[in-house]
């Protein structure tokens, strides 16, 4: 079975552009999330979405949103690019819109690298 | 809040040897507590979860974790370091009130030959 797939795998991007990140999660699994991994940091959690309504949101600003289709895949969006905004996004499948173990278990794709110059 | 403090940035031992990463975390309830791992260029690989059902937990590849309630950590331990074990390795714990996880500043483990 195939496991979370994101796409593109990297992106150049300059100042004030909007970028569009897709995620597909792994069969089966309902809800997605999403987080952002600056350069020698943990991730940060953006948001999540289960059964395509969002569940949980992080402290990050309005230039970021998400949206979640009803095949369950996701789109987080970013605009007005700002330099720091450079970072890997991942995205993140599981069962149920909850984050504990078990059924909540979280899987991860590769990631979006994204920089913006 | 939930969050979770790794208390080496990095660690380095040799081939053959145990591995020890610390992780405190803080919590007002009893928490749901993960190792991930991360290998360059490689997604997030979960290694093991703690959820209440046993304070020592085994995970892949080796490693386990113990839950110390009265000390409030989750150290990461294997016996015997190989040198495919080197990344970055993730403490983590649940946020149930934003439905996330809460990662912490991570650990680079390097093993030498």
């Amino acid at each position: 079975d195939a496991g979370v797939t994101q796409s593109p795998t990297h992106l150049i991007k300059t100042r004030g552009q909007q970028v569009t990140l897709r995620c597909s999660p792994i069969s089966g699994h309902k809800s997605v999330s999403w987080y952002q991994q600056v350069l020698g940091q943990g991730p940060q959690f953006i948001f999540q979405y289960y059964e395509k309504e969002e569940r949980g949101r992080g402290n990050f600003p309005d230039r970021f949103s998400a949206r979640q289709f009803p095949n369950y895949s996701s789109e987080l969006n970013v605009n007005a690019l700002l330099l720091g905004d450079s970072a890997l996004y991942l995205c993140a499948s599981s069962l149920v819109g909850s984050s504990a173990g078990g059924p909540n278990e979280q899987f991860f794709g590769p990631g979006t690298r994204l920089t913006v110059l | 809040a939930q969050s979770v403090t790794q208390l080496d940035s990095h660690v380095s031992v040799s081939e053959g040897t145990p591995v020890l990463l610390r992780c405190n975390y803080s919590s007002s309830y009893s928490p749901s507590l993960f190792w991930y791992v991360q290998h360059p260029n490689k997604g997030l690989q979960l290694l093991l979860k703690y959820t209440s059902a046993a304070t020592l937990v085994k995970g892949i590849n080796g490693f386990e974790a113990e839950f110390k309630k009265s000390e409030t950590s989750f150290h990461l331990t294997k016996p015997s370091a190989h040198m495919s074990d080197a990344a970055e390795y993730f403490c983590v714990v649940v946020d149930t009130g934003r439905r996330a996880l809460t990662f912490g500043s991570g650990t680079r483990l390097q093993v030498q030959p």
